[in-house]
């Protein structure tokens, strides 16, 4: 079955630090993979999504994530956090089938400190 | 451009009562989804319809649940008799059609059975 793990549940970093989140999918074909990032009392937005080509994409607010085919792995990435990527992010794979149908991560929680 | 729009923000009521969430998705966008989100399950998919037609509705927890799509523009999730263990977040996504278009989630409606 298609799957879709995030190793950590939380994350803590200070301002200023690199980021990276983890991302491993399990799927029989090339995937469509996405990153979200969803802040206290909202819904889930959109970050950065990989269909094809280039294996390293560039999303909003400063974020990357490269897709390693071999490592079933699309980690995402910012070089420098802001106190204000504080916020729960999840990772994404799909089409599963006919439709739209994603398959999330359980998510990380990313702590930032000052 | 207005987002998905899910109302009522907040609803607390008690158990034995119908609560009926509704959405309004992106105009354009072919499907719908609904999500439910607690701490001990993470981001569970209950429903989604594709041009107002139910897809797959395999995620619903129990026929206390029902969902409609009466037209383009509008659906509802009703719970009924609803109960302490439906308490959770509940989003509304819509997306277009099409091999790994990303999901637009709105707010969510925070839902608290007494």
């Amino acid at each position: 079955a298609q799957s879709v793990t995030q190793p950590d549940i939380h994350i803590t970093v200070s301002e200023g630090a690199s980021l990276e989140l983890r991302c491993n999918y399990s799927y029989g074909a090339t995937p469509y993979l996405f990153w979200y990032v969803q802040s206290p009392g909202q819904g889930l937005q959109l970050l950065l999504k990989y269909f094809s080509g280039d294996t390293l994409v560039q999303g909003i607010k400063g974020f990357e994530a490269e897709f390693k085919r071999s490592q079933s792995s699309f980690n995402l990435r910012k070089p420098s956090v802001h106190w204000s990527d504080a916020a729960e992010y999840f990772c994404a794979v799909g089409p599963m089938e006919y439709g739209n149908k994603l398959v999330f991560g359980a998510g990380t929680i990313l702590r930032v400190k000052s | 451009d207005a987002g998905v729009i899910q109302s009522p923000r907040h609803e607390v009521t008690e158990m034995g009562q119908e609560v009926t969430l509704r959405c309004k998705p992106i105009s354009g966008h072919d499907y719908l989804f609904w999500y439910r989100q607690t701490m001990m399950r993470g981001l569970e998919l209950l429903i989604y319809f594709n041009n107002n037609v139910p897809i797959d509705d395999s995620g619903m927890p129990e026929d206390r649940f029902s969902a409609k799509m009466p037209n383009a523009s509008f659906s509802t999730l009703k719970i009924q008799p609803s109960e302490p263990r439906d308490s959770a977040v509940y989003f509304c996504a819509s997306s277009f059609a099409g091999w790994g278009q990303p999901q637009h989630f709105g707010d969510g409606t925070r839902l608290s059975i007494l």
